[in-house]
């Protein structure tokens, strides 16, 4: 069956960069997400990916698509407090529902 | 135009009460999609509904959940006899068509049985 995998935490200084890493198997997926979630709140979609897409950058953010391995990752530059969550990777499969990692959590110290 | 509004915020059940989650799209939607997130996991598919239309339930426990779009108002997620197990936080997602690049989330409602 579908499955998306991300590993559980990540932790990184104030100012560095942060790359969050996702593996999938649905390799007819169309397209792949990243959506973060603060503390007690819903689900913020960051940006997206078409799966005919190696790279897609917005701002601070880098998505990189490598289809062949099926492997997703989204770095934050310059990486804040305020961007410390839970970070989820999704796919969204060929009856138009979305599969989620288990999470991301991402930690940021000063 | 206000976002994806889930309602209530928080429910409180005891065992054995049943849970009504409402759920209203954003304007110009007609794709509701019903999630559930357990504690420390990712979320997971439950139901995708257009209007008067259950499309994919298969996320759904068979027994004592339903979900409905009327024509009319709220999509609604219906839990019967709830257990402790049933505690979770239920999120809804809306999109205008089925081949609309991206979902808009609502808040959640976290649901506690107790």
């Amino acid at each position: 069956g579908e499955d998306v995998e991300q590993s559980l935490f990540l932790s990184v200084r104030e100012g560095d960069s942060s790359v969050i890493n996702c593996t999938y198997t649905d390799s007819s997926s169309t397209y792949l997400y990243w959506y973060k979630q603060e503390p007690g709140a819903g689900l913020q979609l960051l940006t997206y990916i078409f799966s005919n897409m190696d790279m897609k950058q917005d701002q601070r953010l880098t998505v990189l698509l490598n289809k062949k391995d099926k492997h997703l990752s989204l770095r934050i530059a310059d990486t804040q407090t305020g961007d410390s969550a839970i970070y989820f990777c999704a796919e969204r499969d060929n009856t138009d529902k979305l599969i989620f990692g288990t999470g991301t959590r991402l930690q940021v110290f000063p | 135009n206000a976002g994806v509004m889930q309602n209530p915020r928080h429910l409180v059940r005891r065992r054995g009460q049943e849970a009504r989650l409402r759920c209203s799209p954003m304007k110009g939607h007609s794709h509701v999609y019903w999630y559930r997130q357990l504690p420390e996991e990712g979320l997971k598919f439950m139901v995708y509904l257009q209007k008067e239309n259950i499309i994919d339930e298969s996320g759904m426990p068979k027994e004592r959940f339903s979900a409905e779009f009327p024509k009319e108002g709220p999509s609604i997620l219906r839990i019967q006899q709830v257990v402790r197990g049933d505690s979770a936080a239920y999120f809804c997602a809306s999109s205008p068509s089925a081949d609309n690049y991206g979902y808009t989330f609502g808040s959640g409602t976290r649901l506690t049985v107790v």
